[in-house]
């Protein structure tokens, strides 16, 4: 059974400073999909990263990349030089080849401070 | 933006009473989900649907069915509502091309008294 894990229920982080998001996962099928979303206080859910399992790089867009460690099974989301309009849940997910499931970690509340 | 959109958006019930959750798309994408989100759980995966008539259930299957007779619509119904299934329900939507990424709806707060 697939699992993602997120052990950081709250983050803080100063403005202008690199926060990392922690993300582990448990997978036996060795094609998937590693996803980060958003969600501010308004609610809705806003796709950020995503990461294949066969992508050699490290997936990147603007502020944000995936530091993605198969042997591991992590994939940290780092957001570099933080906004105040970054405070926000932050999940991750992952998607196993072999089903169209798609299942979400309980999330990390980021708070970005002055 | 995708176009997805969730009725109703918000809704007040009985213990007991039938609840449907209607999810409607206009992109024609193929894979349609249906998620709750309750603090301390994150989202959970309730049904999906990967083609009109074919689902399959998700983590917490429990108490809930659903129908997609069209493309452009996924159906969840609570037979007999409870408490415990007070929560916002997400639908999302997902061609699976590219990164197959889920596109999600605004959300339907329910709440069961």
């Amino acid at each position: 059974a697939q699992k993602i894990t997120q052990t950081q229920p709250g983050m803080f982080v100063q403005e202008k400073e690199a926060v990392t998001l922690d993300c582990t996962y448990d997978t036996s099928d060795p094609s998937y999909g590693l996803f980060w979303y958003k969600q501010p206080s308004s609610g809705e859910m806003i796709f950020l990263i995503y990461q294949g399992s066969y992508d050699q790089q490290n997936a990147t867009e603007g502020r944000y990349s995936l530091n993605f460690q198969k042997a591991r099974k992590s994939a940290n989301l780092v957001i570099s030089a933080s906004q105040l309009g970054d405070s926000a849940m932050y999940f991750c997910a992952m998607r196993e080849g072999a089903t169209d499931k798609l299942i979400f970690g309980t999330g990390t509340r980021l708070q970005v401070f002055p | 933006d995708a176009g997805i959109t969730q009725s109703p958006r918000h809704k007040v019930t009985e213990t007991g009473t039938p609840v449907t959750l209607r999810c409607h798309q206009t992109e024609n994408h193929r894979y349609m989900y249906w998620y709750r989100q309750d603090p301390g759980h994150g989202l959970r995966l309730i049904h999906y649907s990967y083609g009109v008539k074919d689902t399959d259930k998700g983590e917490v299957s429990d108490g809930y069915s659903v129908s997609r007779s069209k493309t452009e619509d996924f159906l969840l119904t609570l037979e007999s509502a409870t408490s415990s299934q007070t929560s916002v329900y997400f639908c999302a939507i997902s061609d699976t091309t590219n990164t197959g990424e889920l596109f999600f709806g605004e959300g339907s707060r329910l709440t069961v008294l």
